[in-house]
């Protein structure tokens, strides 16, 4: 199986601020014929369903704001909130859908310093 | 719009059995993947497996393998998931998501979801 790491386990970033989220898998999510990564970002905010933010690690899904953004490749993943609003206190989770079984990364909770 | 309704909160003893149903709209059922991911509380994200429900065709982890069983009733837009042999740890919200299917026919990620049906499992 391919294990999701995500760091930190925990994020206080006061509003305005950047917040970085890190998501590292144990083998790499680039499937070599597309050049594509299978990994997606989900947002969980408390009492609801996770939501989906970004797949093929930087596509961003409609209507999610542009304050959000996603890199990276191979086995290195990034999560980028540029200006932190209230409305953005959740645990983030990276997924890959690599391979089956899929896996999620631990999730990373953000809330407001 | 593009929903997943699922059935209501359960209460179970252990060793028993319980099913979910997950109810899809806005979308034909057997044109896309339906997974099943569970959350215990306070707890990450776990995958169980998927149904392809043009097919009935299924694969579920391993880790649940010879407990779980998913189907589907075309005829009514519904997928469900059947755990068996339940727990105290089986306590969690168990959700279903839209599997999209990428361009290759690859499974892809997951959405929307369901708004989850909490199973409690306690003696």
């Amino acid at each position: 199986d391919i294990v999701m790491t995500q760091s930190p386990d925990a994020l206080a970033v006061s509003l305005g601020e950047r917040a970085t989220i890190n998501c590292k898998s144990s083998q790499s999510v680039l499937y070599n014929s597309n050049k594509k990564n299978y990994l997606a970002w989900y947002q969980q905010k408390p009492g609801q369903p996770p939501k989906l933010l970004f797949y093929w690690a930087s596509t961003r899904e409609s209507g999610v704001p542009d304050r959000f953004s996603g890199s990276g490749s191979g086995t290195d993943f990034t999560l980028t909130i540029s200006s932190l609003q209230p409305e953005d206190v959740a645990v983030y989770y990276c997924q890959q859908y690599f391979n089956t079984p899929f896996t999620f990364g631990p999730g990373t909770k953000v809330h407001i310093k | 719009q593009v929903q997943l309704v699922q059935s209501g909160a359960e209460v179970r003893k252990p060793g028993a059995s319980v099913r979910v149903s997950c109810q899809a709209s806005g979308y034909t059922l057997t044109e896309y993947y339906l997974h099943w991911v569970r959350q215990a509380p306070g707890q990450g994200l776990e995958w169980m497996g998927w149904i392809n429900p043009k097919s009935g065709s299924t694969y579920y982890s391993p880790k649940f393998q010879g407990r779980v069983s998913m189907s589907r009733e075309t005829s009514i837009s519904t997928g469900h998931m059947e755990l068996k042999n339940l727990r105290s740890d089986d306590t969690a919200i168990y959700y279903c998501a839209r599997g999209i299917i990428d361009i290759r026919g690859l499974l892809a990620w997951l959405d929307p979801w369901g708004q989850g049906t909490l199973v409690t499992v306690s003696s």
